[in-house]
């Protein structure tokens, strides 16, 4: 298994473009969501998933899409790129086991917006 | 009032050395929590689930203590690899799990 898988692992992007960032876990997880991570700072949430098809937001949600078309794979799409969105990228997911959700994480994504 | 509270360190020791850190949370309800380790610029890993029983692994314990609202952590012979920061996560159910910014340790020879 290769767990969770990001990609890229880093990006530049100027301000105002567009891109996705890839998630995908082999896992058969239920559960998926995205966190960011800036210097100094706990993770935050950004948007999860709970299954095919559902999406909800997470604590910090603006700038960000989320879709889930597949059990396996759950992108983040930022829709104009800004400065405030450099930051560290995770992308994290679970399953019920025995009442433990322990997360398995990916890399991460290193994002600078120029 | 946070969800969790933890001293940010760092906590310096010495190699062989034992370490323990706290996490005080605020909501009462919180059944079981998790401990993730964080190295630098990497991605947290999960090191131990935390029940009313507590948890052992190795030279890792961990207790949780209803009564007081905290969760220690516990690590004996501390390693070289043992660096890192260390989060404590109230395990919600929700799939929204809140870390903070957790304790750092740094182990030197």
């Amino acid at each position: 298994n290769a767990g969770v898988t990001q990609t890229p692992k880093f990006q530049v992007l100027k301000t105002g473009q567009s891109m996705t960032l890839q998630c995908a876990q082999d896992m058969n997880h239920e559960y998926m969501s995205w966190y960011r991570q800036d210097p100094g700072m706990g993770l935050r949430l950004i948007h999860y998933s709970v299954g095919a098809g559902i999406t909800d937001q997470g604590e910090v949600p603006n700038g960000y899409n989320v879709s889930r078309s597949t059990t396996e794979d759950f992108p983040l799409r930022l829709l104009s790129a800004a400065p405030s969105q450099t930051s560290v990228y995770f992308c994290a997911s679970s399953r019920l086991v025995g009442g433990n959700y322990g997360y398995t994480f990916g890399s991460g994504t290193r994002l600078t917006v120029v | 009032r946070k969800e969790v509270e933890q001293d940010p360190g760092p906590f310096n020791v010495p190699e062989g050395a034992t370490v323990a850190f706290n996490c005080t949370y605020s909501n009462s309800a919180s059944q079981s929590f998790f401990w993730y380790r964080q190295d630098c610029r990497k991605e947290p890993k999960l090191l131990m689930s935390v029940y009313s029983s507590g948890n052992e692994d190795g030279r890792f314990t961990a207790q949780l203590n209803r009564a007081s609202q905290y969760i220690s952590l516990l690590i004996r012979d501390s390693k070289l690899s043992d660096s890192a920061t260390y989060l404590c996560v109230p395990n919600t159910g929700f799939q929204k799990l809140v870390f903070g910014t957790g304790t750092r340790l740094l182990v030197s020879p």
